[in-house]
């Protein structure tokens, strides 16, 4: 079955960056792209940018630009995304998500806090 | 950037009833437009793609509608487990931005 599972919750200091990681299986990694999504306690659902796993493509919300890198590595079928320059705001549950007919399976979410 | 405005934000309605959220578009988006229903602590569960049809396994007492800038999301008949906070999401044109979001609770 289709899965997506994310890396650990992470704590970081304000002007550190973070590194979380999305490992697929139940599919082909390359051929659904990958949507990282976050979601601050309380609060709406954040759309931050897209990454084709074929091609290395992505596409990022123009309010992540400069800080947000969307990369993968196919041979372990994982994808990630890289937040930098962190601040208080940037505290949030991320998701990745595949893209199929719909963004159609979701990770579990990463719980990333950031506090002096 | 596509504003996605949802309404309402909260709504309570009786077991049975007939629940409908509506979803504009500030620009056109054809039927580019997905439906989740988000429960506390979970990630969201696609329920709608296309505007329009429903996923795999999904109930069919929800269901979608609509094209260019106005949506609607209904569940025909609000079961207990259908208590979640309901989003919608464009996806024609990036950022693929969602709705405010509606919060569903039973009288």
């Amino acid at each position: 079955q289709v899965q997506l599972v994310q890396s650990g919750a992470e704590v970081k200091k304000p002007g550190a960056s973070v590194k979380v990681s999305c490992k697929a299986s139940g599919y082909t990694f390359t051929s659904y792209d990958i949507n990282w999504v976050r979601q601050a306690t309380g609060q709406g659902l954040e759309w931050m940018g897209w990454m084709n796993p074929n091609s290395g493509n992505t596409g990022y919300a123009q309010k992540f630009q400069g800080r947000v890198t969307m990369t993968r590595n196919t041979s372990i079928s994982t994808a990630y995304m890289e937040l930098s320059s962190l601040r208080s705001e940037d505290t949030a549950v991320y998701y990745c998500a595949r893209a199929g007919l719909g963004v159609d399976y979701w990770g579990q979410g990463t719980l990333v806090t950031v506090s002096s | 950037d596509i504003q996605m405005t949802q309404s309402p934000s909260s709504l309570s309605a009786s077991v049975g009833d007939r629940v409908t959220i509506t979803c504009q578009a500030s620009q056109d988006i054809s039927n580019y437009l997905n439906w989740y229903q988000q429960k506390p602590g979970k990630a969201p569960k696609l329920l709608i793609y296309d505007a329009s049809n429903l996923e795999t396994g999904v109930p069919s007492r929800f269901s979608g509608s609509g094209s260019g800038t106005d949506f609607t999301f209904t569940i025909s008949s609000l079961q207990p487990e259908d208590i979640a906070t309901y989003y919608c999401q464009q996806y024609d044109n990036l950022p693929f931005t969602f709705g405010g979001g509606t919060k569903v609770e039973i009288k």
